[in-house]
């Protein structure tokens, strides 16, 4: 059973333009969640974060919404550019001990 | 800044024969994972450290064994590789909060 769920397994969005990545998670458990962003025969890398106590974290173009009514989260790129082009994981975790539950990854293109 | 390093970055075994991934991290960090990842699949966890002398089993360690003699050295073994151990393999370490660190990984097919 998936308990992270990145239904859309690729996006492709105009250079300039907003770029939307969802996530959905089941288990209502999780507390802390995080972005990582991956690039061709490289290992992911850490984006952005967010704890369950906020609604929102920033850092510089990227934006991280987090819904935990609807158990749902998206990471905005604002505004995309072709460097951003890659497969982004959206990932959670359930406290300090949890081990980080992956989703399957979203794939992203941005065009010139 | 070396930060987490993995060797091979490629290998090709045939069914049955066994070989070591190797991973090694410069942060000093306690905690320690292996993933593979398939084709558009996440990340499954296959084994973690939380310090040297200590391992435990994540969600896929069937056919799968590590050890942790040093806090920098996490490898992990295959034994009898199977062609269902083909896939990408990755060893990262953890610096906090769950921000893990990444080697950048390892492609293994068995054929």
């Amino acid at each position: 059973d998936q308990q992270v769920k990145q239904n859309s397994p690729s996006l492709s969005v105009q250079e300039g333009r907003i770029s939307i990545l969802n996530c959905d998670y089941t288990n209502s458990m999780f507390d802390y969640f995080l972005w990582y962003k991956k690039y061709p025969a490289e290992g992911p890398t850490f984006l952005i974060s967010i704890s369950s106590i906020k609604d929102k974290n920033e850092d510089g173009r990227f934006t991280v919404f987090l819904n935990k009514s609807a158990k749902h989260l998206s990471l905005h790129i604002v505004p995309s550019q072709p460097g951003d082009s890659a497969v982004y994981f959206c990932a959670a975790t359930a406290g300090a001990n949890s081990k980080l539950t992956f989703g399957k990854g979203i794939t992203l293109s941005v065009r010139p | 800044n070396a930060g987490v390093t993995q060797t091979p970055k490629f290998r090709i075994l045939k069914i049955g024969q066994s070989m070591t991934l190797q991973c090694t991290q410069d942060m000093n960090h306690n905690y320690m994972y292996w993933y593979r990842q398939d084709p558009g699949m996440g990340l499954k966890l296959i084994y973690y450290s939380v310090g040297a002398g200590i391992t435990d089993k994540g969600e896929v360690p069937n056919g799968y064994n590590v050890s942790r003699s040093t806090t920098e050295d996490f490898p992990l073994r295959l034994e009898l590789a199977a062609p269902s151990q083909t896939s990408v393999y990755f060893c990262a370490s953890e610096g906090g909060s769950g921000k893990l660190f990444f080697g950048s990984g390892t492609q293994l097919s068995v054929l």
